[in-house]
């Protein structure tokens, strides 16, 4: 099935630092969210966008949609250990479609 | 409140066996969807129910693939004739409409050998 393109693939970093990654999509979103799982867990919401152009923050999490529909990214500041896990992006078409339709993960690993 | 439960929580099934894999959405819940998810990859869509009714169900993989929620509560996702690449884990989500957030279970993991 259809996966969304989520990059980097991975990502190590120091505690502290700011990260930024992104996903694109072939076709148009009309929702964007962004989910974190952690290993033996299923994925838990920490950001939905719902407008083009809309910027969304959740404490140290930022969000954008794009505003060509096809695109978004998630940044994290002044990260911390209980940062380390998977990120996922999804999208989702609405108007009788939906479902959510997942990228192919971050993995965020906390250097010490 | 509770959130979504899945049951069991780790299956190990033979090449040919049947298994059934339960959810317990969250209460009021009106919308829940199964996703599966292969080892390092993200979730995929295999379908979806408004209360009893199974309005989508175009990701599910094969015609072994059964899901049913009769009552609009509890679903049961059956796999008939496992065969190994039905190895995965297969997560419940529910929401409140279709429209709002869905909140995932933790899943189970099925490993067929």
């Amino acid at each position: 099935g259809q996966q969304l393109n989520q990059s980097p693939q991975s990502m190590f970093i120091q505690e502290g630092e700011d990260v930024s990654m992104n996903c694109t999509s072939s076709s148009i979103f009309n929702t964007w969210l962004w989910y974190k799982q952690d290993p033996g867990e299923g994925p838990v919401l920490l950001i939905a966008l719902y407008k083009a152009g809309e910027l969304t923050s959740n404490g140290r999490l930022t969000a954008q949609f794009g505003i060509t529909r096809k695109d978004s990214f998630l940044n994290i500041s002044a990260s911390i250990p209980s940062d380390v896990g998977i990120y996922f992006c999804a999208g989702r078409a609405n108007f009788g479609n939906e479902k959510l339709t997942f990228g192919t993960g971050t993995r965020l690993t906390i250097i010490p | 409140g509770a959130g979504v439960s899945q049951s069991p929580r780790y299956k190990v099934a033979k090449r040919g066996q049947d298994v059934a894999l339960r959810c317990d959405p969250i209460s009021g819940h009106v919308s829940l969807f199964w996703y599966q998810q292969a080892l390092g990859q993200g979730p995929e869509f295999l379908t979806y129910f408004q209360n009893e009714a199974q309005l989508d169900k175009s990701g599910l993989p094969s015609d072994r693939f059964f899901a049913e929620r009769p009552e609009g509560s509890v679903s049961t996702l059956k796999i008939q004739r496992t065969q190994q690449e039905d190895s995965a884990v297969y997560l419940c989500a529910s929401s409140l409409d279709p429209t709002y957030e869905q909140y995932f279970g933790p899943g189970t993991r099925l490993t067929v050998t």
